[in-house]
């Protein structure tokens, strides 16, 4: 079936990095392109973006662009999503999902908590 | 761009229907077909119940529907079960290969 894994739980210091991975199962990685949401804690979900797996070129949604990057490792069909210059507001549920038909997400990875804290 | 509207809370007792309204502008819902609902129950992820503003997924329940009319979007939950209460967000498409979620519905079962 078709399934997407995530990373597991990451604390990290504030200014330091963190690199989120989303593998791919159960389909053809390249035909469907890849989203990022972020949800922050008793928040509702926010769009970062899309990445297209096919030619690798990302999109960012305005307030994502910078410190953000989207990146792609075909040959393991896994997608990643690396943050830079981590604040205490970057701390969230990071989830990856498909984007099945046009702007449609399905299926959603099971989320990948991200803690920023001294 | 800004978040779709929707009210912050929504009740009704088992069998009741309910619909959760989604506004947004002439930019985003009332210019695009590509209207989603989603539910998230605690501690899970989203899932996805409606796409393409009416249409359901496969194995979802048929007691969830959606329509549009202008620029607001709406889900129907009729035969409401205790399983619904969830919270619900709607999203749409709003031009440049962007996406714009709602601020989220929570549903409660009485």
């Amino acid at each position: 079936q078709v399934q997407l894994v995530q990373s597991g739980s990451e604390l990290k210091k504030p200014g330091a990095s963190v690199k989120v991975s989303c593998k791919a199962s159960g389909y053809t990685f390249t035909s469907y392109g890849m989203n990022w949401v972020r949800q922050a804690p008793g928040q509702g979900p926010e769009w970062m973006g899309w990445i297209n797996t096919n030619t690798g070129n990302p999109t960012y949604a305005q307030g994502f662009t910078g410190r953000f990057v989207f990146a792609l490792d075909t040959s393991v069909n896994t997608a990643y999503l690396q943050i830079s210059s981590l604040s205490t507001e970057d701390t969230a549920v990071y989830y990856c999902a498909r984007d099945s038909r046009y702007f449609v997400f399905d299926p959603w990875g099971q989320g990948t908590l991200v803690t920023v804290s001294s | 761009q800004s978040a779709l509207t929707q009210p912050a809370s929504v009740s009704g007792s088992p069998g009741q229907s309910i619909t959760i309204s989604c506004t947004g502008t002439s930019s985003d819902v009332g210019a695009y077909k590509y209207v989603s609902w989603y539910h998230q129950h605690p501690g899970k992820a989203p899932k996805l119940i409606i796409y393409d503003v009416s249409n359901r997924p496969s194995g979802v329940s048929n007691r969830f529907s959606g329509s549009k009319s202008g620029n607001t979007a709406s889900l129907t939950i009729s035969g409401l079960q205790a399983e619904d209460e969830a919270d619900y967000y709607c999203t749409s498409y709003s031009g440049s290969t962007t996406l714009v979620f709602g601020t989220g519905t929570k549903v409660t079962v009485l």
